[in-house]
């Protein structure tokens, strides 16, 4: 499995866009970019996955870089409910174990 | 409808005793996942269940720990003779048969301290 690394923690303004960054050099060419987040005393959540091309939905845009090996998770306009910690996890797209690094606790201040 | 539901959502124990923790996956969902949690640690693979397939139990950290599943629907982690060490939130997933990891939905987790 790929190892990520991502930043500790992290502050952002509520109503500001919140970019998380990930690196995953070692990510390998048919493994996908899947970004998590759990909200405190909840289960993980899914937000969003990619391959190579951006993406975005109702949640989150992905920005996967050109090489693959690091991707930006953007939370166009954040919110208070938006604090929690975020992974990033490359996975295989049939896969079913999901390996949780560390991830991001991001901190929205009001 | 109804996600993933868990019981207890707390259980405090004493060294040494055995516990059972319960997963009720969301109907129809025929994969089915066990995860520790430790204060401030990510997430540890414990076991997977898919239909009727052997399960992955290569997460297990000891033999201490033991899951089960009825067919495609509940499924009782057991961990015998309880440490100090097994204190963590248990979290369950399930995902639809053929899906991917973009498509587990987890628990609210069991909160499990050993005392």
């Amino acid at each position: 499995d790929a190892k990520t690394t991502q930043p500790t923690s992290m502050d952002c303004a509520e109503g500001r866009a919140a970019n998380l960054p990930c690196n995953h050099s070692t990510i390998s060419g048919n493994e996908y970019v899947y970004w998590y987040r759990q909200i405190h005393s909840q289960g993980p959540q899914y937000i969003i996955h990619g391959l190579k091309n951006n993406e975005t939905n109702e949640m989150a845009s992905l920005i996967i870089t050109e090489d693959r090996k690091s991707s930006t998770l953007i939370l166009p306009h954040a919110t208070l409910r938006d604090t929690a910690v975020y992974y990033c996890i490359p996975a295989h797209q049939g896969a079913q174990k999901l390996v949780f690094g560390q991830g991001t606790r991001l901190t929205i201040n009001p | 409808g109804a996600g993933v539901s868990q019981s207890p959502s707390n259980k405090v124990t004493e060294k040494g005793k055995d516990v059972e923790l319960r997963c009720d996956p969301i109907s129809g969902h025929t994969a089915l996942y066990w995860y520790r949690q430790r204060l401030g640690q990510g997430l540890e693979f414990l076991i997977y269940f898919q239909g009727n397939s052997a399960p992955d139990k290569s997460g297990l950290p000891s033999d201490r720990f033991s899951a089960e599943r009825t067919g495609e629907s509940v499924s009782t982690l057991t961990i015998q003779r309880t440490q100090q060490e097994d204190s963590a939130v248990y979290l369950c997933a399930s995902s639809p048969i053929g899906s991917g990891a973009e498509t587990q939905y987890f628990g609210p987790g069991t909160r499990l301290l050993v005392l």
